[in-house]
Protein backbone atom coordinates (compact mmCIF):
# COMPACT_ATOMS: atom_id res chain seq x y z
CA UNK A 1 0.00 0.00 0.00
CA UNK A 2 1.66 3.35 -1.07
CA UNK A 3 1.68 6.03 1.07
CA UNK A 4 3.16 7.26 4.57
CA UNK A 5 2.82 4.90 7.87
CA UNK A 6 3.63 6.50 11.03
CA UNK A 7 4.27 4.39 14.37
CA UNK A 8 2.95 4.62 17.22
CA UNK A 9 -0.52 5.78 16.90
CA UNK A 10 -1.13 7.11 20.31
CA UNK A 11 1.26 7.45 23.21
CA UNK A 12 1.19 8.46 26.79
CA UNK A 13 5.00 8.86 28.19
CA UNK A 14 6.23 10.41 31.22
CA UNK A 15 8.58 13.08 31.20
CA UNK A 16 12.42 12.25 31.03
CA UNK A 17 11.26 9.57 28.98
CA UNK A 18 13.07 8.92 25.57
CA UNK A 19 10.34 8.18 22.81
CA UNK A 20 11.37 7.65 19.26
CA UNK A 21 8.07 8.03 16.58
CA UNK A 22 8.49 6.25 13.50
CA UNK A 23 8.01 6.96 10.10
CA UNK A 24 8.17 5.31 6.93
CA UNK A 25 7.42 6.33 2.95
CA UNK A 26 7.19 4.17 0.06
CA UNK A 27 6.54 6.52 -2.66
CA UNK A 28 10.57 7.20 -3.43
CA UNK A 29 10.08 10.93 -1.70
CA UNK A 30 13.39 12.32 -1.63
CA UNK A 31 12.64 14.90 0.78
CA UNK A 32 10.46 14.03 4.37
CA UNK A 33 9.10 16.46 7.29
CA UNK A 34 7.84 16.19 11.03
CA UNK A 35 5.35 18.87 12.05
CA UNK A 36 3.83 19.35 15.07
CA UNK A 37 0.15 20.25 15.80
CA UNK A 38 -0.99 22.48 18.46
CA UNK A 39 -4.34 24.02 18.51
CA UNK A 40 -4.86 27.40 17.33
CA UNK A 41 -0.97 27.20 15.88
CA UNK A 42 -1.32 25.29 13.63
CA UNK A 43 1.50 22.96 11.80
CA UNK A 44 4.78 24.06 13.15
CA UNK A 45 8.44 22.68 11.17
CA UNK A 46 10.30 20.65 13.77
CA UNK A 47 12.90 19.11 11.13
CA UNK A 48 13.35 18.09 7.69
CA UNK A 49 15.29 16.22 5.13
CA UNK A 50 15.31 17.36 1.63
CA UNK A 51 17.39 14.01 0.60
CA UNK A 52 19.12 11.10 2.52
CA UNK A 53 22.04 11.73 4.92
CA UNK A 54 20.94 15.07 5.27
CA UNK A 55 18.90 17.00 7.63
CA UNK A 56 17.99 20.35 8.79
CA UNK A 57 16.12 22.25 12.00
CA UNK A 58 12.27 23.64 11.40
CA UNK A 59 10.96 26.60 13.06
CA UNK A 60 10.97 24.28 16.58
CA UNK A 61 13.64 22.15 16.67
CA UNK A 62 14.94 21.83 20.35
CA UNK A 63 14.25 18.99 22.15
CA UNK A 64 14.05 16.73 18.88
CA UNK A 65 16.75 14.76 16.81
CA UNK A 66 15.97 13.23 13.28
CA UNK A 67 17.97 10.94 11.31
CA UNK A 68 17.66 9.95 7.81
CA UNK A 69 19.80 6.88 7.15
CA UNK A 70 17.92 5.44 3.91
CA UNK A 71 15.19 7.17 1.57
CA UNK A 72 11.97 5.29 3.22
CA UNK A 73 12.35 5.80 6.98
CA UNK A 74 12.44 9.25 9.10
CA UNK A 75 12.37 8.91 12.55
CA UNK A 76 12.07 11.64 15.30
CA UNK A 77 13.69 11.42 18.52
CA UNK A 78 12.68 13.00 21.52
CA UNK A 79 15.65 12.08 23.80
CA UNK A 80 14.21 13.39 27.01
CA UNK A 81 10.24 14.58 27.07
CA UNK A 82 8.36 17.06 28.44
CA UNK A 83 5.05 17.93 28.81
CA UNK A 84 5.07 21.07 26.51
CA UNK A 85 5.82 18.23 23.59
CA UNK A 86 2.49 17.13 24.37
CA UNK A 87 0.97 17.33 20.29
CA UNK A 88 -0.23 15.57 17.54
CA UNK A 89 2.94 14.79 15.55
CA UNK A 90 2.87 14.55 11.72
CA UNK A 91 5.09 12.87 9.12
CA UNK A 92 4.97 14.17 5.20
CA UNK A 93 7.10 13.93 2.74
CA UNK A 94 7.20 14.85 -1.23
CA UNK A 95 9.22 14.86 -4.25
CA UNK A 96 10.63 18.20 -4.95
CA UNK A 97 11.42 17.50 -8.46
CA UNK A 98 7.99 16.45 -9.57
CA UNK A 99 5.83 19.49 -10.13
CA UNK A 100 4.56 21.08 -7.35
CA UNK A 101 5.76 18.99 -4.51
CA UNK A 102 2.92 18.79 -2.74
CA UNK A 103 3.65 16.82 0.34
CA UNK A 104 2.24 14.01 1.39
CA UNK A 105 1.00 13.79 5.27
CA UNK A 106 0.84 10.44 7.53
CA UNK A 107 -1.76 9.87 9.90
CA UNK A 108 -0.11 11.39 12.53
CA UNK A 109 0.70 10.26 16.32
CA UNK A 110 -0.99 11.76 19.43
CA UNK A 111 1.55 12.55 22.18
CA UNK A 112 1.13 12.43 25.76
CA UNK A 113 3.87 13.92 27.86
CA UNK A 114 2.45 13.51 31.78
CA UNK B 1 10.15 33.99 8.51
CA UNK B 2 6.46 34.01 7.56
CA UNK B 3 3.79 35.08 8.68
CA UNK B 4 0.86 34.01 7.28
CA UNK B 5 -3.06 34.89 8.47
CA UNK B 6 -6.10 33.39 7.83
CA UNK B 7 -10.16 33.51 9.13
CA UNK B 8 -10.21 31.20 12.34
CA UNK B 9 -14.23 30.17 11.97
CA UNK B 10 -16.48 30.12 9.11
CA UNK B 11 -19.81 29.14 8.58
CA UNK B 12 -22.26 28.55 5.64
CA UNK B 13 -25.25 26.69 4.26
CA UNK B 14 -25.24 23.69 2.03
CA UNK B 15 -25.45 24.51 -1.67
CA UNK B 16 -23.87 28.10 -1.17
CA UNK B 17 -20.25 29.34 -1.76
CA UNK B 18 -17.69 30.29 0.82
CA UNK B 19 -14.46 32.33 0.56
CA UNK B 20 -11.17 31.93 2.78
CA UNK B 21 -8.80 34.63 2.47
CA UNK B 22 -5.51 33.92 3.38
CA UNK B 23 -2.71 36.93 3.47
CA UNK B 24 1.12 36.28 3.83
CA UNK B 25 4.24 38.32 4.17
CA UNK B 26 7.21 35.79 3.37
CA UNK B 27 10.76 36.10 3.16
CA UNK B 28 11.23 34.21 -0.09
CA UNK B 29 8.22 32.70 -2.59
CA UNK B 30 7.80 29.86 -3.66
CA UNK B 31 4.44 28.23 -4.06
CA UNK B 32 0.82 28.48 -2.19
CA UNK B 33 -0.85 25.60 -1.06
CA UNK B 34 -4.51 24.79 0.42
CA UNK B 35 -4.89 21.63 2.37
CA UNK B 36 -8.04 20.36 3.85
CA UNK B 37 -7.71 18.84 6.86
CA UNK B 38 -11.37 16.58 8.60
CA UNK B 39 -10.78 16.69 12.25
CA UNK B 40 -9.15 13.40 13.77
CA UNK B 41 -7.21 13.25 10.32
CA UNK B 42 -3.95 14.01 7.91
CA UNK B 43 -4.28 17.31 5.95
CA UNK B 44 -4.93 16.47 2.35
CA UNK B 45 -3.74 18.68 -0.76
CA UNK B 46 -6.28 20.65 -2.40
CA UNK B 47 -4.51 23.16 -4.80
CA UNK B 48 -0.73 24.70 -5.64
CA UNK B 49 -0.77 28.26 -6.58
CA UNK B 50 2.69 29.55 -8.13
CA UNK B 51 2.07 32.11 -11.04
CA UNK B 52 -0.65 34.61 -10.28
CA UNK B 53 -4.35 34.03 -11.29
CA UNK B 54 -6.86 31.23 -10.60
CA UNK B 55 -6.66 27.86 -10.57
CA UNK B 56 -9.86 25.56 -10.31
CA UNK B 57 -10.60 22.24 -9.41
CA UNK B 58 -14.29 20.80 -9.84
CA UNK B 59 -15.88 22.65 -6.72
CA UNK B 60 -12.86 24.09 -5.43
CA UNK B 61 -10.60 27.24 -7.13
CA UNK B 62 -7.69 29.07 -5.55
CA UNK B 63 -6.76 32.18 -6.43
CA UNK B 64 -3.43 34.10 -5.99
CA UNK B 65 -2.09 37.97 -5.94
CA UNK B 66 1.92 37.58 -5.28
CA UNK B 67 1.87 41.37 -5.01
CA UNK B 68 -0.88 41.41 -2.87
CA UNK B 69 0.27 38.93 -0.54
CA UNK B 70 -3.06 37.49 -0.99
CA UNK B 71 -5.03 34.09 -1.81
CA UNK B 72 -7.97 32.92 -1.26
CA UNK B 73 -9.90 29.28 -1.46
CA UNK B 74 -13.35 28.91 -2.90
CA UNK B 75 -15.14 26.12 -2.28
CA UNK B 76 -18.63 26.24 -4.29
CA UNK B 77 -21.78 23.88 -3.75
CA UNK B 78 -21.36 23.37 -0.11
CA UNK B 79 -21.54 19.65 1.42
CA UNK B 80 -21.68 18.54 4.30
CA UNK B 81 -18.40 16.83 3.86
CA UNK B 82 -16.79 20.38 3.40
CA UNK B 83 -16.69 20.43 6.82
CA UNK B 84 -13.39 20.42 7.77
CA UNK B 85 -10.06 22.74 8.89
CA UNK B 86 -8.43 24.58 5.93
CA UNK B 87 -4.78 25.14 5.79
CA UNK B 88 -3.26 27.86 4.16
CA UNK B 89 0.98 26.92 3.28
CA UNK B 90 3.80 28.91 1.80
CA UNK B 91 6.55 27.69 0.69
CA UNK B 92 10.00 29.34 1.13
CA UNK B 93 12.69 29.50 -1.06
CA UNK B 94 14.46 26.47 0.60
CA UNK B 95 11.56 24.30 -0.13
CA UNK B 96 10.27 24.44 3.52
CA UNK B 97 6.54 25.08 4.20
CA UNK B 98 4.87 27.43 6.56
CA UNK B 99 1.04 26.90 7.48
CA UNK B 100 -1.61 29.23 9.04
CA UNK B 101 -3.03 28.26 11.65
CA UNK B 102 -6.26 27.06 9.67
CA UNK B 103 -10.04 27.99 8.80
CA UNK B 104 -12.71 25.89 10.40
CA UNK B 105 -15.70 25.81 8.02
CA UNK B 106 -19.10 24.21 9.24
CA UNK B 107 -21.49 23.52 6.82
CA UNK B 108 -25.23 23.72 7.87
CA UNK B 109 -27.95 22.25 6.04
Amino acid sequence: IAGITQAPTSQILAAGRRMTLRCTQDMRHNAMYWYRQDLGLGLRLIHYSNTAGTTGKGEVPDGYSVSRANTDDFPLTLASAVPSQTSVYFCASSDSRDGSGEQFFGPGTRLTVL
Amino acid sequence: GQNIDQPTEMTATEGAIVQINCTYQTSGFNGLFWYQQHAGEAPTFLSYNVLDGLEEKGRFSSFLSRSKGYSYLLLKELQMKDSASYLCAVRDGDYKLSFGAGTTVTVRA
